[in-house]
């Protein structure tokens, strides 16, 4: 079954630790994107790549890095530096459409 | 900078009853538009795409939407509603970055209730 797989499911982080989400898909798509969703504010993109081993800000990268070392693969870390953490977050992957994973709600302890 | 409002923040409507979620963006050049849709707790699914010709479009579930390049508009209809509808709503809309590739803005969504 094609598709993209997040995990966890539910996150919970303690102060100033950092936590990672995982995102793999096996569509072959060179482009994944990360998002976070709040209640009422739409998506939001965090960062975006478009290929292996490059990856750019989106409009809300401050306390998140990212790495993309294959082309299946695009972690995302939410760092201390993220102050409010408490959002879902999706995965995306893209050939001409973006496809999404079934995400991850992340929680502050 | 490319922009998607969606208008209606909730919308409630009887089973059976006809259905349309608007939607207006904000794009310099050919936008390329789309509609999602989410369950509580999941991610989005695509629900119909528009990249050019028809303005007439065609998705999965029995929705379609029209392209109306004189109102920035991006509307989204079904004729009968069913109570598996129920759902959040998102519409977005598609740039081209610099260097290449795309990303996706999306409006703040609107959340279906259908009464049975």
């Amino acid at each position: 079954d094609g598709g993209i797989t997040q995990s966890p499911k539910y996150l919970f982080r303690k102060e100033g630790q950092n936590v990672t989400l995982s995102c793999e898909q096996n569509l072959n798509h060179d482009a994944m994107y990360w998002y976070r969703q709040d209640p009422g504010q739409g998506l939001r993109l965090i960062y975006y790549s478009q290929i292996v081993n490059d990856f750019q800000k989106g409009d809300i990268a401050e306390g998140y890095s990212v790495s993309r070392e294959k082309k299946e693969s695009f972690p995302l870390t939410v760092t201390s530096a993220q102050k409010n953490p408490t959002a879902f977050y999706l995965c995306a992957s893209r050939d001409r459409v973006q496809y999404f994973g079934a995400g991850t709600r992340l929680s502050v302890l | 900078a490319q922009s998607v409002t969606q208008p209606d923040i909730h919308i409630t409507v009887s089973e059976g009853a006809s259905l349309e979620l608007r939607c207006n963006y904000s794009y310099g050049a050919t936008p390329y538009l789309f509609w999602y849709v989410q369950s509580p707790g999941q991610g989005l699914q695509l629900l119909l795409k528009y990249f050019s010709g028809d303005t007439l479009v065609q998705g999965i579930k029995g929705f379609e939407a029209e392209f109306t390049r004189s109102q920035s508009s991006f509307n989204l209809r079904k004729p009968s509603v069913h109570w598996s509808d129920a759902a959040e709503y998102f519409c977005a809309v598609g740039a081209i970055l610099t260097g290449g590739g795309n990303k996706l803005t999306f409006g703040t969504g609107t959340q279906l209730k259908v009464e049975l």
